[in-house]
C-alpha cells in the first residue's frame, strides 16, 4: 500500500516569510516517483516538481527548493521571501512504478494563505 | 499541444439522473486517472488505465459509478443514478510511464452538482 501524508491542513504567513510544507510518504516499492502540484484559486492542478526514488539531490527552482531524505521517508517544501500569488493549496503525491501498476497517490493538500 | 481536455466543465443534474463525464488525453500518453476532489476526502483516485485497460478501480466508489476507454483518445466516467454526495469537482489526468517523464498533467476538471 502506499500512502502521502501532509499533516499541516492550513499555513498562513505573511509576505516575504519563508515557508515549508512537509510530506511524508510511506511505499514498499524501491522505484517510486514524489511530486508537488500547486492549485491556485483559479481551480487547475499545476506541476511544479517530480523526483525520482534514485536521486537525493535536493532542488532550487528560484524561490521553490524540495529537500528529499529516504531515510526520514520526506519530501519536504519550502518557499523562500513568499509572495501573495503563492497562495494556493499544495499536494504532494507518490507514484510507484511496477510494471503496468503506476498508482498515483496524492496527499490531502496544505492550503496556503500568503497576507500582504 | 492542447494538454488534457474534459467535458463539461460544469454539470448540473437532479439527482437519479445520469451523468457522462468525457476525456481525452494528451497524445501519446498511456496512463489515464480519474479524480474526485472534495473538501472532506481531498484528491481521491477512483480508477486509472493503461492503455486502455482499468488496471485498479478501487477508488470508484459504489456501483453507480463505472468508467470506460474503448481507445487511447477517449474516455468516460459515468454515474447513474447520481446523488447530491456525488456532487465534487472530477479530474483527468494522462501520464506515460517513462522514467524521466512521470508526472500527470491534469485536465480542467469538471465541476459536478447534483441537485
Amino acid at each position: 500500500a502506499q500512502k502521502v501524508t501532509q499533516a499541516q491542513t492550513e499555513i498562513s504567513v505573511v509576505e516575504k516569510e519563508d515557508v515549508t510544507l512537509d510530506c511524508v510518504y510511506e511505499t514498499r516499492d524501491t522505484t517510486y516517483y514524489l511530486f508537488w502540484y500547486k492549485q491556485p484559486p483559479s481551480g487547475e492542478l499545476v506541476f511544479l516538481i517530480r523526483r525520482n526514488s534514485f536521486d537525493e539531490q535536493n532542488e532550487i527552482s528560484g524561490r521553490y527548493s524540495w529537500n528529499f531524505q529516504k531515510s526520514t521517508s520526506s519530501f519536504n517544501f519550502t518557499i523562500t521571501a513568499s509572495q501573495v500569488v503563492d497562495s494556493a493549496v499544495y499536494f504532494c503525491a507518490l507514484r510507484i512504478l511496477t510494471g503496468a501498476n503506476s498508482k498515483l497517490t496524492f496527499g490531502k493538500g496544505i492550503t496556503l494563505s500568503v497576507r500582504p | 499541444d492542447a494538454g488534457v481536455i474534459q467535458s463539461p466543465r460544469h454539470e448540473v443534474t437532479e439527482m437519479g439522473q445520469e451523468v457522462t463525464l468525457r476525456c481525452k488525453p494528451i497524445s501519446g500518453h498511456d496512463y489515464l486517472f480519474w479524480y474526485r476532489q472534495t473538501m472532506m476526502r481531498g484528491l481521491e483516485l477512483l480508477i486509472y488505465f493503461n492503455n486502455n485497460v482499468p488496471i485498479d478501480d478501487s477508488g470508484m466508489p459504489e456501483d453507480r459509478f463505472s468508467a470506460k476507454m474503448p481507445n487511447a483518445s477517449f474516455s468516460t466516467l459515468k454515474i447513474q443514478p447520481s446523488e447530491p454526495r456525488d456532487s465534487a469537482v472530477y479530474f483527468c489526468a494522462s501520464s506515460t510511464q517513462g522514467f524521466a517523464l512521470a508526472e500527470a498533467f491534469f485536465g480542467q476538471g469538471t465541476r459536478l452538482t447534483v441537485v
